[in-house]
């Protein structure tokens, strides 16, 4: 069964540089998640977009935007990279909404070293 | 705010011990709740999840059953394996469009042989 395809990988950046992530979602999943892992920590939501739309929003730094595209793959976009943004960045991706939308399905993660 | 509260590790056992991680829950509404498995070096997958008070989420030998009265979602098993180390996080969703997973801080299970 597909899954949700994250990309890059990996991705090493230098300070104040820019990044953009970019997830695809399971086919016809309409709601994608950002999280945020640090080393040894739990993921910490930053936001989510239902239909297109931003549905919820976590601890997203002002330096970072997403938006989800009319074909349903969300981009990450992270400005002026700081050592501290250094991470595991999952995407998520699930179908509807409410309790019917509940089960998030998680791609592999991009891994961003910031140095 | 919701939040989740599971037991700190590592937890280390032998193969065919029972397990039991602690996880329990403050929440407004009615969530519903998860397990995910981490890996080493990999992303967080599904492990199973309970949708309301009483039903019993089970894959893999783990089970968990949702505890509305004490608050409390419990992983267990009754034989792990060395492949089951891993980490465990336990979570939970309210059930609104988009809603995100709040997560607990992850239990990390090393099984030895």
């Amino acid at each position: 069964a597909a899954g949700v395809i994250q990309s890059p990988r990996h991705l090493i950046k230098e300070k104040r540089e820019t990044a953009t992530l970019k997830c695809y979602p399971i086919p016809r999943h309409d709601t994608v998640y950002w999280y945020q892992q640090g080393p040894g920590q739990d993921p910490q939501f930053l936001i989510s977009f239902y239909e297109k739309m931003q549905s919820d929003k976590g601890s997203i730094p002002d330096r970072f935007s997403a938006q989800q595209f009319s074909d349903y793959h969300s981009e990450l976009n992270m400005s002026s990279l700081e050592l501290g943004d250094s991470a595991l960045y999952f995407c998520a991706s699930s179908l509807g909404s409410g309790r019917a939308g509940n089960t998030q399905y998680f791609g592999p993660g991009t891994r961003l070293t910031v140095l | 705010g919701d939040s989740v509260t599971q037991m700190e590790g590592p937890v280390t056992l032998s193969e065919e011990a029972c397990l039991t991680i602690n996880c329990t829950y403050t929440a407004t509404g009615y969530p519903s709740l998860f397990w995910y498995v981490q890996y080493p070096g990999e992303g967080l997958q599904l492990l199973l999840k309970a949708t309301k008070a009483d039903d019993k989420g089970s894959n893999k030998g783990f089970e968990a059953t949702y505890r509305k009265e004490t608050t409390s979602f419990h992983l267990e098993k009754g034989s792990v394996q060395v492949s089951d180390s891993a980490v465990y996080f336990c979570a939970l969703r309210e059930n609104q469009a988009g809603t995100a997973l709040i997560f607990g801080k992850g239990t990390t299970l090393s099984v030895s042989s």
